[in-house]
């Protein structure tokens, strides 16, 4: 049972655009909503994360949004850049233990 | 401050033949955590430490995984005997305490052939 779904499964975007990954989750326990970033051969690295009690929260070009209602967050990164060609995976967690997503592969051409 | 170690970074197998994983985590992080991660795929809790204690392993094959954290620094991950669908990455992660950001490590890609 896949608790969080992310999407897309992959997606292109030009230097200097913005790029957009969505998650949702079922469980409402869970008040942790990390994002990873893994380079191949790679371990994932953390990049942002956000608890429920806030709708959004940006560091440098990525920001998290977070809709609880909805029980929906996603990732914007903007001003892609060819270095932030990876794959993200969202992750949901309670009490410290983590699902994550499926991942999805970012290509960002010059 | 050094990250999470783990070692071997690549280890390949025959089936059937035991295999195990190290890691060391950051240090002063109490909590350890072994991940398993399929081509294409998120990774996937087996095993959770706090210090010595294993708080979840809920996950943990335990019919051919086995896994261990004397002295509640270090870990090793066993498996025995290797199947081919084991065939996988294994991260390991650690954070400071049981509900803080989780630091992963390069992980070790197994191959069973």
């Amino acid at each position: 049972q896949q608790q969080v779904k992310q999407s897309p499964q992959s997606l292109i975007v030009q230097k200097g655009g913005i790029s957009i990954i969505n998650c949702a989750y079922e469980n409402t326990a869970f008040d942790y909503f990390p994002w990873y970033q893994q380079f191949p051969g790679k371990g994932p690295a953390l990049l942002i994360a956000i608890r429920p009690d806030v709708s959004e929260k940006k560091e440098g070009r990525f920001t998290i949004s977070f809709n609880k209602s909805a029980k929906q967050f996603s990732l914007h990164i903007m001003d892609s850049q060819p270095g932030d060609s990876a794959t993200y995976f969202c992750a949901a967690g309670a009490w410290g233990k983590l699902q994550f997503g499926a991942g999805t592969q970012v290509v960002v051409t010059p | 401050e050094a990250g999470v170690v783990q070692s071997p970074r690549y280890k390949i197998i025959e089936k059937k033949q035991p295999v195990a994983f190290w890691c060391n985590p950051i240090s002063g992080h109490n909590t350890l955590y072994w991940y398993l991660q399929n081509l294409g795929q998120g990774p996937e809790l087996l095993i959770r430490y706090e210090n010595e204690e294993a708080v979840d392993d809920s996950q943990l094959p335990k019919d051919r995984f086995s896994a261990e954290r004397l002295k509640g620094v270090d870990s090793t991950l066993k498996i025995q005997p290797a199947e081919l669908g084991d065939s996988a990455v294994y991260l390991c992660a650690s954070s400071l305490v049981l509900e803080g950001e989780q630091y992963f490590g390069p992980g070790t890609r197994l191959t069973v052939t």
